[in-house]
């Protein structure tokens, strides 16, 4: 079967850095995408990696092993706003989307 | 630009009554899905077309069934809904099927008593 895992919950503190994992067992591999959720909104679009490395855009920062089957998105300069649930897909040999459950990050002042 | 709207934003639905979930995006984008979120589980894909005319089963598409008549709206109806049915429904759009991203509607909360 396909799997997505990533934690349920994390906390940080205003202004450190977090890392958020995302590791996946798929039935083909053709990219991997991390959305940004807020409570009661749509999910947003925030990274995307096809190719081993590191993404970086900003604040955030994704990576991805192909070979581990392992993503992460790193998050610098924790802001209040960035309290949210950040959501991990893989885009599979179909070309959907598969998702994981999501991990919600609690950032405390 | 509106992106992409959904309608009603909410419903509370007594079971065994149909409802259709209406969907509508400005983007001009081939590729449309609905998928239902529940607590816990990650998104699920529950029908999806890549374009006009065409639609598929995703994941969990048993007691919805969609339609696309044109680029711009892709309804969801339930039949004859049942309580399990209760979740946030979420309308995207993507421009292809390749590997673009999936844009997301504001989504619809539905209760089913």
């Amino acid at each position: 079967g396909q799997n997505i895992d990533q934690p349920t919950e994390m906390t940080a503190t205003e202004g450190a850095i977090v890392q958020i994992n995302c590791t996946y067992q798929t039935s083909g591999f053709n990219g991997l995408f991390w959305y940004q959720q807020h409570a009661g909104e749509a999910p947003t679009f925030l990274s995307y990696n096809v190719l081993d490395g590191l993404e970086e855009k900003g604040r955030f920062s994704s990576f991805l092993s192909r070979s581990k089957g392992y993503s992460y998105l790193l998050l610098k300069e924790l802001q209040m706003k960035d309290s949210a649930s950040y959501l991990c897909a893989v885009r599979d040999s179909n070309y959907q989307l598969i998702w994981g459950a999501g991990t919600k990050l609690i950032i405390k002042p | 630009t509106a992106g992409i709207t959904q309608a009603p934003t909410s419903q509370i639905l007594a079971a065994g009554r149909s409802m259709t979930l209406r969907c509508t995006q400005d983007m001009r984008h081939n590729a449309m899905y609905w998928y239902r979120q529940d607590l816990g589980l990650g998104l699920r894909l529950i029908h999806y077309s890549n374009t006009a005319g065409t639609t598929g089963k995703g994941e969990v598409p048993d007691g919805y069934s969609v339609s696309r008549a044109n680029t711009d709206d892709f309804p969801l109806t339930l039949a004859s809904a049942v309580p399990s049915q209760t979740s946030v429904y979420f309308c995207a759009s993507s421009e292809g099927t390749g590997q673009e991203t999936q844009y997301f509607g504001p989504g619809t909360r539905l209760l089913v008593l």
